[in-house]
């Protein structure tokens, strides 16, 4: 079946760098974005990032800007989102998230399947 | 961006109807007809209840709804259920491949 399985829990302090990977299966890789969306204790749902794993194109949340960046690796079709100079505000949880239709598809930006999470924990 | 305001709850007895509203600008919601609605139980995963502002995904029964008037998205749930208990989230497409959710609605059943 679909599935989007992360990296296990970081425990990060402030000013560090952050890895999470996001190992893709059940599917043609190639053929959906994949979404990074993070969610702050006692907080709603923040997107992040999105990659065509396609053309390895990504585009960033504006807050985010030169702090983040996706990669992906086709071969073991895995999407990496590194997270730099870590706040405390950074600590949350973050969800790869497939998107819902095929690039193929007309995109409505929706998201369908999601990986099990990953928590952050920036503390001093 | 800020998070699309949405009440923060929002309640109603079985067999009842609710709806949730979502606030956009003419960035995003007004701008694009790429709203989507999702529903989460706390600790599972989010699940996607409508798409394209109107749609419903296979499998999502047809007492949940969508609309859009402007640079206002909303959700109905009719004929409330104790497992449509839940957090309520809008999305919309703000251009240049970038989204902005909504901040969220507790549905409580009452």
């Amino acid at each position: 079946q679909v599935q989007l399985l992360q990296s296990g829990a970081e425990v990060k302090k402030p000013g560090a760098s952050v890895n999470i990977s996001c190992k893709a299966s059940g599917y043609s890789f190639s053929n959906y974005y994949i979404y990074w969306v993070r969610q702050a204790p006692g907080q709603g749902l923040e997107w992040t990032a999105i990659i065509n794993p396609n053309t390895d194109s990504a585009k960033y949340a504006q807050r985010l800007q030169g702090r983040v960046s996706l990669t992906r690796d086709m071969s073991t079709t895995t999407v990496y989102l590194h997270l730099s100079s870590l706040r405390f505000d950074d600590t949350a949880v973050y969800y790869c998230v497939r998107g819902h239709l095929p690039l193929i598809s007309f995109q409505y930006y929706s998201l369908d399947v999601w990986g099990q999470g990953t928590a952050v924990t920036v503390s001093s | 961006q800020s998070a699309l305001p949405q009440p923060p709850s929002v309640s109603g007895s079985p067999g009842q109807s609710v709806t949730i509203s979502c606030s956009g600008t003419s960035r995003d919601i007004g701008n694009y007809d790429y709203v989507s609605w999702y529903q989460h139980h706390p600790g599972k995963a989010p699940k996607l209840m409508i798409y394209g502002v109107t749609k419903r995904p296979s499998g999502v029964p047809d007492r949940f709804s969508g609309s859009k008037s402007g640079n206002m998205a909303s959700l109905t749930i009719s004929g409330l259920q104790a497992d449509d208990e839940a957090d309520y989230y809008c999305s919309s497409y703000a251009g240049g491949y970038s989204l902005v959710f909504g901040s969220g609605t507790k549905v409580s059943v009452l």
